[in-house]
């Protein structure tokens, strides 16, 4: 079975500065993917960045990174100069060949509160 | 480039009611999956549907099911409500690779269904 923790419940970081979203996966899938979403109030899921099992380099995609340690099965995301509009849940989410390679397994997030 | 989109953005029905929920897909996907996100949780697997298929389920009962057209938008449908279905449902489009760890799947803005 595929399991995703965030033992973040909430966390708050000041405007400008970069902030890391702990995230660990349990799997025994050889190939798996790992996601970052955003989930601001208005509910809608925002997809963040990608990391595939065997990718040698660290995904980036703009303000974001995913500090991906496979021996650890942790995917951190971290955020660089944070901005107000960054204040949102963040979910890390597998998906596996347990899960069927079709179901996105999420965790339960983390609540990440930007002060100016 | 439409994204995924969702109708209604609210619904409020009663114990026992029946509801439709509709979802179209991103702009050159094909494959449609639903989400349950009960209140503080992260979302749970409902369905997924490729080629006008469940292709898998998540723990959900018959009540719940679903159907996707010719134009790859997809209907989740739930009968004989209970208070316990009162939830935001997401839906998410991807394109199937057939690499499947990779399909990044893409969310609507969500149905915030109350059940009464």
């Amino acid at each position: 079975a595929q399991k995703i923790t965030q033992t973040q419940p909430g966390m708050f970081v000041q405007e400008k500065e970069a902030v890391t979203l702990d995230c660990t996966y349990d799997t025994s899938d050889p190939s798996y993917g790992l996601f970052w979403y955003k989930q601001p109030s208005s509910g809608e899921m925002i997809f963040l960045i990608y990391q595939g099992s065997y990718d040698q380099q660290n995904a980036t995609e703009g303000r974001y990174s995913l500090n991906f340690q496979k021996a650890r099965k942790s995917a951190n995301l971290v955020i660089s100069a944070s901005q107000l509009g960054d204040s949102a849940m963040y979910f890390c989410a597998i998906l596996g060949l347990s899960g069927g390679y079709n179901k996105l397994i999420f965790g339960a997030g983390t609540r990440l509160a930007v002060h100016p | 480039d439409a994204g995924v989109t969702q109708s209604p953005t609210h619904l409020i029905k009663t114990r026992g009611q029946q509801v439709t929920l509709r979802c179209s897909p991103k702009s050159g996907h094909d494959t449609v999956s639903w989400y349950q996100q009960a209140l503080g949780q992260g979302p749970q697997f409902i369905f997924q549907y490729y080629e006008e298929e469940e292709r898998q389920r998540g723990n959900f009962p018959d009540r719940f099911s679903g159907h996707q057209f010719p134009n790859y938008s997809s209907e989740l449908n739930v009968n004989a409500l209970l208070l316990g279905d009162s939830a935001l449902y997401l839906c998410a489009s991807s394109l199937d690779t057939g690499t499947a760890h990779t399909d990044t799947q893409y969310f609507g803005p969500g149905t915030r269904l109350t059940v009464l």
